[in-house]
């Protein structure tokens, strides 16, 4: 049982580049969830869904795209990579409402904007 | 806006208490406790509903005032494997009692037990 796959594991972008990272889950979760984390912080929510062709914005969605066009899968669209968005991203999914249910997270996705 | 928790950071060795305490200036459907060791995703540890209940996981356990917006974590008798960062997710209630289904997390407690 994989959980929460995210992908890639670490990334350099250059300024204005833009990338797309990968989150997947086998758990059948209809809530999943986009988040960022800074170096010694907590984490901010960026883009969250509730079920395939249904997101909206969280805390800090400038800079982000996303789509759920299945429920296992919600890709996170960086578009122009700026400096400020070198993070680790973590991806999380949850049975229905988040409120009520853990969240399941993936090892998260290092990335660097040079 | 991001629930306040306190302490920033504390240090233990292996046997002693520990509290973390988690406060929000919104009313309070839920509290989220998770634990994130260095370089790793965050960990589920509990989750807490208004009604002021009380939880157990072995020596973790937590408690919720609905009244006063607060949570806190108790860590008893601490092992070394307890060492990590402790966040607190909140889901905010809405007119209608219930909530939206979003957490907003805490700035984090960086917990360090010794031998």
């Amino acid at each position: 049982n994989a959980g929460v796959t995210q992908t890639p594991k670490f990334r350099i972008l250059k300024i204005g580049q833009s990338m797309t990272l990968q989150c997947a889950q086998d758990m059948n979760h209809n809530y999943m969830y986009w988040y960022r984390q800074d170096p010694g912080m907590g984490l901010k929510l960026i883009y969250y869904s509730v079920g395939a062709g249904i997101t909206d914005k969280g805390e800090v969605p400038n800079g982000y795209n996303v789509s759920r066009s299945t429920t296992e899968d919600f890709p996170l669209r960086l578009e122009l990579a700026a400096p400020s968005q070198t993070s680790v991203y973590f991806c999380a999914s949850s049975y229905s409402r988040g409120v009520g249910q853990p969240q399941h997270f993936g090892d998260g996705t290092r990335l660097s904007i040079l | 806006q991001q629930p306040v928790q306190s302490p920033q950071a504390v240090i233990l060795r292996e046997g002693e208490d520990a509290v973390i305490n988690c406060s929000s200036s919104k009313a309070l459907y839920s509290v989220h406790w998770y634990r994130q060791k260095h370089g790793e995703a965050p960990v589920f540890l509990m989750i807490l509903l208004k009604g002021g209940e009380q939880k157990g996981h072995e020596k973790i356990s937590a408690s919720f005032n609905e009244k006063k917006q607060q949570s806190s974590l108790y860590l008893t008798a601490s092992q070394l494997s307890y060492s990590g960062t402790y966040f607190c997710g909140t889901a905010r209630s809405n007119a209608g009692g219930t909530s939206y289904g979003k957490l907003t997390f805490g700035q984090g407690t960086i917990l360090t037990v010794h031998p």
